[in-house]
C-alpha cells in the first residue's frame, strides 16, 4: 500500500478561524512532509518531520504550525491565515531521506 | 548554483503520439525522480531514477548523471496523461529536501 491520505479535500475559512489539516501514512515512512503548492508553480517545501521530530521549518509563518502525534500522522495547525496563503497543501512521505515520496492527494484552501 | 531546469514548458499532442521531456540538473542536485500532477492536483511519483533506465508500460525514463540530464519518454500517449511532469532531486548533503524544476505542461487532445 502505498497511500497517503488527507483530510479535508476541500477547506474554506476566514482569516479569523482556527482549522487543522490532516496527513496520515501507513507505510512504515520515517519522514513526513508538508508542501504548499501555489497554480502553475511546483510545490514548495514548508515542514519535514524524521522520526517524529521537526527537522526542517522553511522559515514558515507561525501562522501555519505542524505536529506530529506519531509516526503514521502529521497535522498542520492553521491560525489567522492570510488570503494570499490559499494554496494547494500537499503531504508526502518517504521511507527515509533522499528516497522516493509519496504525496497524498492534497487539501485545497481557500481563505476568505 | 542548485538548479533543475526542465523543457519544455508546454507541449501538445494528438493522442497516440510520443514525447521526450527533458530535465537538467546541477551538480548539486542528485536522485532525480519524475512526477505527474493529474488536473486535480494529485502527484503521482513515475520513477526514483538516479541512473540509468527504468521502464513502467509505456512510460520509460533514463538518467545520465554524468552529464547531469534526465528523459522521460512517453509513448502512445493517451488524454489521461495529460497534465504538468515535474522532475525533482535531492539536494547533495541534505536528506530532506527536493529541488523541483518548473514542470512540462502536457496536453493530449483526442
Amino acid at each position: 500500500d502505498t497511500e497517503v491520505t488527507q483530510t479535508p479535500k476541500h477547506l474554506v475559512m476566514g482569516m479569523t478561524n482556527k482549522k487543522s489539516l490532516k496527513c496520515e501514512q501507513h507505510m512504515g515512512h520515517r519522514a513526513m512532509y508538508w508542501y504548499k503548492q501555489k497554480a502553475k508553480k511546483p510545490p514548495e517545501l514548508m515542514f519535514v518531520y524524521s522520526y517524529e521530530k521537526l527537522s526542517i521549518n522553511e522559515s514558515v509563518p507561525s501562522r501555519f504550525s505542524p505536529e506530529c502525534p506519531n509516526s503514521s500522522l502529521l497535522n498542520l495547525h492553521l491560525h489567522a491565515l492570510q488570503p494570499e496563503d490559499s494554496a494547494l497543501y500537499l503531504c508526502a512521505s518517504s521511507q527515509d531521506g533522499a528516497d522516493t515520496q509519496y504525496f497524498g492527494p492534497g487539501t485545497r484552501l481557500t481563505v476568505l | 548554483g542548485i538548479q533543475v531546469e526542465q523543457s519544455p514548458p508546454d507541449l501538445i499532442l494528438q493522442e497516440g503520439a510520443n514525447s521526450t521531456l527533458r530535465c537538467n540538473f546541477s551538480d548539486s542536485v542528485n536522485n532525480l525522480q519524475w512526477f505527474h500532477q493529474n488536473p486535480w492536483g494529485q502527484l503521482i511519483n513515475l520513477f526514483y531514477i538516479p541512473s540509468g533506465t527504468k521502464q513502467n508500460g509505456r512510460l520509460s525514463a533514463t538518467t545520465v548523471a554524468t552529464e547531469r540530464y534526465s528523459l522521460l519518454y512517453i509513448s502512445s500517449s493517451q488524454t489521461t496523461d495529460s497534465g504538468v511532469y515535474f522532475c525533482a532531486g535531492w539536494v547533495v548533503d541534505s536528506n530532506y529536501q527536493l529541488i523541483w524544476g518548473a514542470g512540462t505542461k502536457l496536453i493530449i487532445k483526442p
